[in-house]
Order: structure tokens, then sequence, then C-alpha cells
């Protein structure tokens, strides 16, 4: 059973078109995150929910929206698509509260725009 | 002012040898949490190890170690015996205590990536 999955695992558009990527976890996971690693491998966080609420918005363009229906999903869409938004991006996992705990990570999205 | 420096852009290292991944870390919040991942070729993140600022002793799973150096914010991975998988990209991360603030997101490096040669 695959604990945090991400859908789709590739996706290459145009630019200008609206795009989401789908995130989901199995492990009762209070707190989700997106993350986009660029073409320099750098890491870094877009977004952070914990139980449906907005918890960290990291100066991420407004075209950008996330959504999370219920605490399992957090889902990501992209508007008005730009090169500069080709990257993978990684949705993630963890629970609230305990510092030891790692987070679990998707296999990741390769978004290229066209 | 970075907050994690992996100061190694790439390593090689000879099969079977034991190799170390240098991290250093910047934080005044005496709660904190240090993390090490394994990216390899293929995508996916993968979690090793774990440090906490409190913990007596360092941390060792299977082939790998971490050679915590607190006074000198130090986090360094040890992988000893090298095999041809271990051949990926390594970040290091922290995540810092309530006191910080900051929602207690991972905060990472720029990563080292390791070759392993046969």
């Amino acid at each position: 059973d695959t604990a945090v999955s991400q859908t789709p695992k590739y996706l290459v558009t145009q630019m200008g078109n609206d795009k989401s990527i789908k995130c989901e976890q199995n492990l009762g996971h209070d707190t989700m995150y997106w993350y986009k690693q660029d073409s320099k491998k750098f890491l870094k966080i877009m977004f952070s929910y914990n139980n449906k609420e907005l918890i960290i918005n990291e100066t991420v363009p407004n075209r950008f929206s996330p959504k999370s229906p219920d605490k399992a999903h957090l889902n990501l869409h992209i508007n008005s698509l730009e090169l500069g938004d080709s990257a993978v991006y990684f949705c993630a996992s963890s629970p609230t509260g305990r510092m030891n705990t790692e987070a679990f990570f998707g296999q990741g999205t390769r978004l290229t725009v066209v | 002012a970075q907050k994690i420096t992996q100061t190694q852009p790439g390593m090689f290292v000879q099969e079977k040898e034991a190799v170390t991944l240098d991290c250093t870390y910047d934080t005044s919040d005496p709660s904190y949490g240090l993390f090490w991942y394994k990216q390899p070729s293929s995508g996916e993140m993968i979690f090793l190890i774990y440090q906490g600022s409190y913990d007596q002793q360092n941390a060792t799973e299977g082939r790998y170690s971490l050679n915590f150096q607190k006074a000198r914010k130090s986090a360094n991975l040890v992988i000893s015996a090298s095999q041809l998988g271990d051949s990926a990209m390594y970040f290091c991360a922290m995540r810092e205590g309530p006191n910080a603030g900051n929602n207690r997101k991972l905060i990472w490096g720029l990563g080292t990536s390791l070759a392993v040669n046969p």
C-alpha cells in the first residue's frame, strides 16, 4: 500500500494552461505539504496544511492554489502555467506535534511546461 | 542566512569503503531535529536517519550513522561499506522546535551527489 500517493507522475503541458496535481495519504497524518524541487535539486516548501487549514504559505505566486478537502488529501492547482513552473513537485505528510517524525514523501510529479 | 549547509556538491567513494557527507546547521532553538534523506535517480525521497538535539547518543540505522557534534553544529552522515546502490543525492534537513515559531517545517540543504565507483 502506498503511503503518500500523488498523481500524475509526469505532466507535460503548454504555457498558459491550468493543471492540478492530486495527493492522498493513508497514514492518518494531520499535516501535509507541497514542495517544489527545481532543476538544481533545491527543495523548497510551498504550502503546509494541518487538519485542512493552511499553516505555511511560502511566498508562492497566487497562481498556485492548494486545496485540502479533508486531512488525507492535499491537491495543488496551478493556473496560467509558466515555463518557470517546470520542476518536480513533491507532496509529503507527517504527524503533528512530533519533532522526531520524518516527513513521508510521494513519488513526485515532474511538471514540464513547454 | 543558510540554516543548513552541505558543502560538498559531489562526492566519490569506492565500493565497500566508508564515506562521510557533511552537514552543518544554524539554529538558536535548543530543541531541534536533524534528518537525512536519500534521493536516487528514480526521484523518490527516502528517509534514512534522525538525530534529536537532546539525544545522548549518535543515531545509527544499519549502514548509516550520524556523527552529531552539537557544539560544532554538525550532523555528518556516515555510510559504511558503500554499495553501488548508494549512488544518489543526499539531503540534510532540520526541523526546529516550538520556540522557532515557524510551524516546524523542514529546512533543507542543497544536497550532496554521491557516486559509488565499482
